[in-house]
Parts: C-alpha cells; structure tokens; sequence
C-alpha cells in the first residue's frame, strides 16, 4: 500500500517565477493539507482540500493556491515566488472519519528560491 | 486558538538514557495532541497520538507519552536511547478532531551520544 507520494523531491527557481507541486493521497484518504516547513522551524498549514474544494485556509497569502482532483491527489500553486518561499512543503493525507484521524505526510518538495 | 511550546530546541542523551522532550499547549477546546518524529531530509512520521480516554499514550519504538491537563503538557519519553532515535521531533495539537490543522512546535532535536 503506497503511502502518500509527492513530485518533485527538489525544484529550484527564480524570484517572481511560478511553480506547481503534486500530492498523491493515501490509498483509501479523500482529504489533503498542504504545509509549509521553513528551515529550523515546524510545519505550518497553508490549506485543506476534500471534495475538491478548499475548505480550510491558514495564514498564507493568496499567491499560494491549489487544487484537488477527482482522484483526490492535490496541487500547490505558488505564484510570484519571493525567496522567503524556500522551504520544505509538505503534503499530508487523511480521510475525514471520525474522531482521532491522523494525517499521514508525504515526504516533501524541498524548494529553493534564488 | 492553538498554539504549542517545545522547551528546548536542542536535547542530547547518552546511549540507553532516558528520553524525555517536552511539550506544553494552549487550546481553547479540548485538544488532540500528536508527536511526530522527522529523520533527516524525510517527512513526518506519526509517533502516537492523545484523542480521548485513557491519558497515557504508547507510540512506536518504545516511545510514550502522557496528557496531564492540569498542566496542559504533552510530554514525551523513552527508558532507553537508540542511536536511531537522532532525529527531530515535533509535537502538534488540533481542534476537534485529527482530521483539522495541525498546529506545530518549532521542533526539539534529539542527539544521541554513543
């Protein structure tokens, strides 16, 4: 059973460029958050998709966005990239159950803005 | 609103000593609180979880943790340090359910002396 997948392990890009991430879900998870890990620091969440839709956002503006497909793998847009986006991103899974799920994370982009 | 306290960004232990890295939360409702462990350049692996019932939790590779919510503190330890314990380790707090944002500590590393 394949854990959570995420492409591409590693992206370089430049100040103002654009860049797309991929999140596939756990076998059997429906809903997907995005988080981003600065060097140093926790995890912090940028936004939950289930059904397709956002349906919780964090405290990220809106150059970052996403989406979720039918199959329920996900991607994060970030558009504008300031260098201050360099950061491990993580994708985690769950399905929305009931008490107690857990989110199982994928093993991240590492991005790096120059 | 959730937050989490990790005291102490660095904890280095003998071989076969006691683990012991702390955790203190804020929240609002009645929490879920999670430990997650981070091995270098992967992502997040769940260590054990606190949702309901009884407050001492046991996790993976012979790690443990207890709720005490009279002290709002989510600490977790070990009786005997592997070298394979070095790694970082996070503890998150969500509302409600698993299923919500995880809200992260900034992360305690663990060393391991041989």
């Amino acid at each position: 059973d394949a854990g959570v997948t995420q492409s591409p392990t590693h992206l370089i890009k430049t100040r103002g460029q654009q860049v797309t991430l991929r999140c596939s879900p756990k076998s059997g998870h429906d809903t997907v958050s995005w988080y981003q890990q600065a060097l140093g620091q926790g995890p912090q969440f940028i936004f939950q998709y289930y059904e397709e839709e956002e349906r919780q956002r964090g405290n990220f503006p809106d150059r970052f966005s996403g989406h979720q497909f039918p199959n329920y793998s996900s991607e994060l847009n970030v558009n504008a990239l300031l260098l201050g986006d360099s950061a491990l991103y993580l994708c985690a899974s769950s399905s929305p159950g009931g008490l107690g799920e857990t989110q199982y994370f994928g093993p991240g982009t590492r991005l790096l803005v120059l | 609103a959730q937050s989490v306290t990790q005291l102490g960004s660095h904890v280095s232990v003998s071989e076969g000593a006691l683990v012991l890295l702390r955790c203190n939360y804020s929240s609002s409702v009645p929490p879920y609180l999670f430990w997650y462990v981070q091995y270098p350049n992967q992502g997040l692996q769940l260590l054990l979880k606190y949702t309901t019932g009884a407050t001492l939790v046991k996790g993976i590779n012979g790690f443990e943790a207890e709720f005490k919510k009279s002290e709002t503190s989510f600490h977790l330890t070990k009786p005997s340090a592997h070298m394979s314990d070095a790694a970082e380790y996070f503890c998150a707090v969500s509302a409600y359910s698993g299923n919500t944002p995880l809200v992260f500590g900034k992360g305690t590393r663990l060393s391991v002396i041989a």
